[in-house]
């Protein structure tokens, strides 16, 4: 199984400041990881997928890096909406995993 | 796209509950599907997957021989039967394509 390890578990940032969440994986996975944004009582909303590509709707704030194993989500000029749980997960084998989660939150 | 997932609930450890998942909005027999669940503050972990050209299914290992996945394609709806079921399988259900997941349904499983 592909373990992903995200780092950090949280960050405390204000709005419209700029954080960098990053995932590794434990091998190598090509470009094959999406990033998931998921509120309290909600389902998770895609992001990222191909490592880099935006999802429907999400805006140019959110900005997704990487190949291999390792690979970082940036989100520019945070706003209020943000703040949330992101969960990176590889899809190169048909199983897919997540990592255990970076809670973002209001400072 | 609209997935709503059905059948969640209460039930007793070595219990059974099968799932639904109605969608509409797309092409219901042309994607792979897939059921993901998230137990209470814990990461989403994948349960299970039917690949659409083939009808393949993947399992977790963790439910290999006591869940299975099928579809309708005729009525655009998605199934778990999930057999054996131990306190571990507790968790919201979701019901997912590639790009999009339902809201969930709670499968609580308890004495």
């Amino acid at each position: 199984e592909i373990l992903m390890t995200q780092s950090p578990a949280t960050l405390s940032v204000s709005p419209g400041e700029t954080v960098t969440l990053s995932c590794r994986a434990s091998q190598t996975i090509r470009n094959n990881v999406a990033w998931y944004q998921q509120k309290p009582g909600q389902a998770p909303r895609l992001v990222i997928h191909g490592a880099s590509t935006r999802a429907t709707g999400i805006p140019a704030r959110f900005r997704g890096s990487g190949s291999g194993t390792e690979f970082t989500l940036t989100i520019s000029s945070l706003q209020s909406d943000d703040f949330a749980v992101y969960y990176c997960q590889q899809y190169n084998k048909w199983t897919y995993t997540f990592g255990q989660g970076t809670r973002l939150d209001i400072k | 796209v609209q997935l709503v997932e059905s059948g969640g609930g209460l039930v007793q450890p070595g219990g059974s509950l099968r799932l639904s998942c109605l969608a509409s909005g797309f092409s219901f027999s042309k994607y792979s599907l897939s059921w993901v669940r998230q137990a209470p503050g814990q990461r989403p972990q994948y349960v299970a997957g039917i690949i659409t050209n083939t009808s393949r299914t993947l399992y977790a290992e963790s439910v290999k021989g006591r869940f299975t996945i099928s579809r309708d394609n005729a009525k655009n709806t998605l199934y778990l039967q999930m057999n054996s079921l131990t306190t571990e399988d507790t968790a919201v259900y979701y019901c997912a394509l590639s790009d999009f997941w339902g809201q969930g349904t709670l499968v609580a499983v308890s004495p």
